[in-house]
């Protein structure tokens, strides 16, 4: 089936370490994106991609870093400057420039101790 | 102003009622609207796009006034299964592509 998928669904990491989280997608979509969300803040965009080996970034790009080697990989990592990174991540995918086909991924909670 | 703003509720309302979202947007020259579904812990499904028209799929209508950037959703004989928060979506479009933007949520439980 197609889709998108996430990895780890539930990590948890010491402060201070980097952290991965993976998102595959077998839509053949253009555009990746990822979001933070955490209570009562809703979605926020951290960095999204239109196309491969390009990539912006979004609202709370600080402390966070992506790369986008393949059209079907967007690879978020949590690195030790971000301040507050325990939250939900999602990442989304869409046909570039046509919101209403975005497709989300089930989410990665990260939880730091 | 933040772009996209919702009232965040919580719409607490018996089955069988009718009530309806409302959310406000600061760019005037959006173009494209949705309003999504999140479930607790779960990721974000779209409900419907939000057409200049108006539109309807069910007991669920969506409306949009340009003027008063404003976008509202109806919901009709409300469900148990209704109960989730519902996100309104601005899309955005800058020289660096397009990305969605949402608003807080507007949390709805529908009790028996």
């Amino acid at each position: 089936d197609g889709g998108i998928t996430q990895s780890p669904k539930y990590l948890f990491r010491k402060e201070g370490q980097n952290v991965t989280l993976s998102c595959e997608q077998n839509l053949n979509h253009d555009a990746m994106y990822w979001y933070r969300q955490d209570p009562g803040q809703g979605l926020r965009l951290i960095y999204y991609s239109q196309i491969v080996n390009d990539f912006q970034k979004g609202d709370i790009a600080e402390g966070y870093s992506v790369s986008r080697e393949k059209k079907e990989s967007f690879p978020l990592t949590v690195t030790s400057a971000q301040k507050n990174p325990t939250a939900f991540y999602l990442c989304a995918s869409s046909l570039r420039g046509t919101g209403n086909t975005i497709y989300f991924g089930e989410g990665s909670w990260l939880t730091v101790v | 102003r933040k772009e996209v703003e919702q009232d965040p509720g919580p719409f607490n309302v018996p089955e069988g009622a009718t009530v309806a979202f409302n959310c406000t947007y600061s760019n005037s020259a959006s173009q494209s609207f949705f309003w999504y579904r999140q479930d607790c812990r779960k990721e974000p499904k779209l409900l419907m796009s939000v057409y200049s028209s108006g539109n309807e799929d069910g007991r669920f209508t969506a409306q949009l006034n340009r003027a008063s950037q404003y976008i509202s959703l109806l919901i009709r004989d409300s469900k148990l299964s209704d109960s989730a928060t519902y996100l309104c979506v601005v899309l955005r479009n800058s020289n660096s592509g397009y990305a969605l933007n949402f608003g807080k949520g507007t949390s709805l439980l529908v009790t028996p």
